[in-house]
């Protein structure tokens, strides 16, 4: 069965500290994508990134990265030098009969000035 | 600008109402998707279509209803038959080209059901 597990429900950081939020999924697919999303509080989810299973080159988009490792299935995401505005819930997600989106319970991250 | 828009972003109804839900979407998407969050959760799918006229199930179905008559318009109702409809309800599409379906989903700001 499709799972995504986000074992980190609450992190806080102080401004410009680095964070890395923890992604482990469970699939019997062979071929895969996996998402991130941010929800802000205002409480649209943000697409941040797609990943598909072939590809396990990290991702970096900014000060944001994403680590990919099968062999341990996690997709990682680290947020370096943390502002104010990356206060949200940040969600990892995983497809399961192609179209529907399995969401992990989500990770609260505040940073505070 | 091309995007989702839900209407209203909060919503009151009394136990026992039928509400429903506004989703309209001008990405020129096929697919359209119901969730519903509740506080501390991840989101739940209720209901999901991928073409106009066309939609299933999704892990939540069971007092909610959908219709898909346009390609732009997905509403969700919530009957009285819903145990406990309080909760946070996101609308989402996305598209389908070149018969891929693992295309990201783009979300509605939401809506915020409160039964009183």
């Amino acid at each position: 069965a499709q799972k995504v597990t986000q074992a980190q429900t609450e992190i806080s950081v102080v401004e410009k500290e680095d964070v890395t939020l923890d992604c482990v999924y469970e699939t019997r697919d062979t071929t895969y994508y996996l998402f991130w999303y941010k929800q802000p509080p205002s409480g649209e989810l943000v697409f941040l990134i797609r990943r598909n299973s072939f590809d396990e080159q990290n991702e970096i988009s900014g000060r944001y990265s994403w680590n990919f490792q099968k062999s341990t299935s996690s997709f990682n995401f680290t947020i370096t030098a943390s502002q104010v505005v990356d206060s949200a819930v940040y969600f990892c997600a995983l497809p399961r009969n192609t179209d529907k989106l399995i969401f992990g319970t989500g990770t609260r991250l505040q940073v505070f000035p | 600008d091309g995007g989702i828009t839900q209407s209203p972003k909060y919503l009151f109804r009394k136990e026992g109402q039928n509400v429903t839900l506004s989703c309209e979407q001008n990405l020129n998407h096929d697919a359209m998707y119901w969730y519903r969050q509740d506080p501390g959760q991840g989101l739940r799918l209720i209901y999901y279509s991928q073409i106009v006229n066309d939609f299933q199930k999704g892990d939540i179905a069971e007092g909610y209803s959908v219709s898909r008559e346009k390609k732009e318009s997905f509403p969700l109702t919530v009957t009285s038959a819903q145990k406990n409809p309080t909760a946070f309800y996101l609308c989402a599409s996305s598209s389908t080209l070149a018969g891929n379906s693992y295309n990201e989903q783009f979300f509605g700001p939401g809506t915020r059901l409160t039964v009183l």
